[in-house]
């Protein structure tokens, strides 16, 4: 049962252009999302993340957007830099119990060309 | 430093032994975590424990049990070993027990498991 999903496996880009990566979720009960970032070889690290009560969150080159009511979001970069090329990771995050475990997406490799 | 260490990295076995993955960090964090990321590619957590205490244990076999010997290790002990146990395994950390609200989660860099 695919909560989290990443449709796009992967994208390309060219250097300083905005990458635009995509996420959709199924479960109401999310709340908290989060953008991981994985260089191959490496464990997953943390990039961004937005909570239900706002629809936008920037740090820098990188903005979450979140549309409730689509049960969507989206992370931009602006400008796309070739050291960006990774892994990129959307998770999810329900009140279960009383702890917070994160449900993740399936990836989808960007790739900044020069 | 490495904040959050796993050994080994690669680990190549026969189906019916049994393993074990080592995690340890030097974050000063209290809970830590592990996570397999299948051939699917899906990250999926399986157990937390917050100051040695389990907290999260999901539906995973009970061929894998994880002990926790102090705050700062998290070791994943693995039973009879099956085909299906083949994939990366994952250690992280977080300050609190909160680590889906905001409260990083720092991973290891993975242990690339293969069961033949």
């Amino acid at each position: 049962d695919q909560q989290v999903k990443q449709n796009s496996p992967s994208l390309s880009v060219q250097e300083g252009r905005i990458s635009i990566l995509n996420c959709d979720y199924t479960n109401s009960m999310f709340d908290y999302f989060l953008w991981y970032k994985k260089y191959p070889a490496e464990g997953p690290t943390f990039l961004i993340s937005i909570s239900s009560i706002k629809d936008k969150n920037e740090d820098g080159r990188f903005t979450v957007f979140l549309n409730k009511s689509a049960k969507h979001l989206s992370l931009h970069i602006v400008p796309s830099q070739p050291g960006d090329s990774a892994v990129y990771f959307c998770a999810a995050s329900a009140r279960a119990s009383s702890n917070y475990k994160l449900t993740f997406g399936k990836g989808t490799l960007l790739t900044v060309n020069p | 430093d490495t904040a959050v260490s796993q050994t080994p990295k690669y680990l190549v076995t026969q189906m019916g032994n049994d393993k074990s993955i080592k995690c340890e960090q030097n974050l000063g964090h209290d809970t830590m975590y592990w996570y397999k990321q299948d051939s699917k590619k899906f990250l999926k957590i399986m157990f937390s424990y917050n100051n040695k205490e389990l907290i999260i244990n999901e539906t995973v076999p009970n061929r894998f049990s994880p002990k926790s010997p102090d705050k700062a290790h998290l070791n994943l002990h693995i039973n009879s070993l099956e085909l299906g146990d083949s994939a990366v395994y994952f250690c992280a950390s977080s300050q609190g027990s909160l680590g889906g609200r905001g409260e990083t989660q720092y991973f290891g860099p993975g242990t690339r498991l293969l069961v033949l």
